[in-house]
């Protein structure tokens, strides 16, 4: 079952632009929505979340929208930067945590 | 720094043998998850466990596969009669205990890669 969907699997943008990574999920129990950045021959580490009694929270550049009639969720990035290219993985948490597929992001100079 | 570590970094083994992919989570987490990532796919939860006690093993294939968690010592991932399938990135990740609608972050090793020849 796949509770949580990442469409895209890549995503390439121009120094400076805005990155917007996409994920929608299907369970409504979901209390939590995380955002996790994966490097090459690296484990993912932790980049941003938020509740599901909020709808934006903002860390620097990065921020993260959630639209609960829609089931949807987002996370921006500007401006972007080349040191940004990675995988990010969207999460949702209720007990377990649950990833989508990921989103290879390239920012190119 | 003591993170979550994984060893061995990367694994290969033969079809039909064994392996056992070991995972030390943070100090002072009693909570360890294991993922495993296939080559171009997201990460799929496999299993959740508490020190001696198993959560959550929704995500594991019903056979050949087994962890554990024991009271003292590293979590192990243990893959039996190994199959080219199995061929994948094996991430573990711990966590404080969840309290009770509070955010819990999963803190995660570096992987084991596995091979299967």
């Amino acid at each position: 079952d796949q509770q949580v969907k990442q469409n895209s699997p890549s995503l390439s943008v121009q120094e400076g632009r805005i990155s917007i990574l996409n994920c929608d999920y299907t369970n409504s129990m979901f209390d939590y929505f995380l955002w996790y950045k994966k490097y090459p021959a690296e484990g993912p580490t932790f980049l941003i979340s938020i509740s599901s009694i909020k709808d934006k929270n903002e860390d620097g550049r990065f921020t993260v929208f959630l639209n609960k009639s829609a089931k949807h969720l987002s996370l921006h990035i500007v401006p972007s930067q080349p040191g940004d290219s990675a995988v990010y993985f969207c999460a949702a948490d209720n007990n377990d945590m649950r990833f989508g597929a990921g989103t290879r992001l390239t920012v190119k100079p | 720094n003591a993170g979550v570590m994984q060893n061995p970094r990367h694994l290969v083994r033969r079809r039909g043998q064994e392996a056992r992919l070991r995972c030390s989570p943070v100090k002072g987490h009693s909570h360890v998850y294991w993922y495993r990532q296939l080559p171009e796919e997201g990460l799929k939860f496999m299993v959740y466990l508490q020190k001696e006690n198993i959560i959550d093993e929704s995500g594991m294939p019903k056979e050949r596969f087994s962890a554990e968690f024991p009271k003292e010592g590293p979590s192990i991932l243990r893959i039996q009669q190994v199959v080219r399938g199995d061929s994948a990135a094996y991430f573990c990740a711990s966590s404080l205990p969840p309290t009770g609608g509070a955010l819990k972050k999963l803190f995660f090793g570096s992987g084991t890669q596995l091979s299967v020849l």
